[in-house]
């Protein structure tokens, strides 16, 4: 059965590095999203990505965030320099189209340590 | 804005007694909802969806959940838990049309099932 993949599965970095985590949706789907969770918190949505545009994005999502898909397969959400609340489980979720019937496809997350 | 709120961070169960986690949503427009389960060092896999058809949806592993407008709910039941049960549990709305395609999610149940 299709499913996303994630990598690294943990990536620890340093205050004020840039880290990039990346993703490969399922290969016929269209939208893809990244979700994070803060340890003991809700998962909360960061931001949706379509024909190569952001769709839709949360407050969370801001200029230190960004995302890509730099060739036909993956999907990276790189922040340029991280802070010590960037510490989260990212997830990685793709869906084949926008409607309610079809749903979103998560990876098993890339959990960040920023110390 | 849609949101949802599970109530009990943390349920425990005997093996083969009922599942019960709580689920309400608050949402101005018809709202879609989904029950997620995510076991250990695993993604999040959609268990069930209602999506404005029938009231009461079945899902995967024996899982349903009624969807009680007159109460904003969206309970997820389970006649008798297995040990393989044992996971967290995350109910998500998602906004009908006009809504955006993101997922809200509430704050997770761990279902913790004992022999």
């Amino acid at each position: 059965e299709p499913e996303v993949t994630q990598t690294p599965s943990h990536q620890v970095t340093q205050m004020g590095q840039e880290v990039i985590l990346r993703c490969v949706p399922i290969s016929n789907h269209l939208y893809f999203y990244w979700y994070r969770q803060i340890l003991g918190q809700k998962v909360e949505f960061l931001v949706s990505f379509y024909n190569n545009e952001i769709s839709e994005k949360s407050e969370i999502f801001d200029d230190q965030f960004s995302v890509e898909r730099p060739d036909g397969s993956n999907f990276t959400l790189k922040i340029r320099s991280t802070k010590l609340e960037d510490s989260a489980m990212y997830f990685c979720a793709s869906s084949e189209r926008l409607a309610d019937t079809y749903e979103q496809y998560f990876g098993p997350g890339t959990r960040l340590t920023v110390t | 804005a849609q949101s949802v709120t599970q109530l009990g961070s943390h349920v425990s169960v005997s093996e083969g007694a009922l599942v019960l986690l709580r689920c309400n949503y608050s949402s101005s427009v018809p709202p879609y909802l989904f029950w997620y389960v995510q076991y250990p060092n695993q993604g999040l896999q959609l268990l069930l969806k209602y999506t404005s058809a029938a009231t009461l949806v079945k899902g995967i592993n024996g899982f349903e959940a009624e969807f009680k407008k007159s109460e904003t709910s969206f309970h997820l039941t389970k006649p008798s838990a297995h040990m393989s049960d044992a996971a967290e549990y995350f109910c998500a709305v998602r906004g009908a049309t006009g809504g955006g395609n993101k997922l809200t999610f509430g704050t997770g149940t761990q279902l913790k099932v004992e022999l």
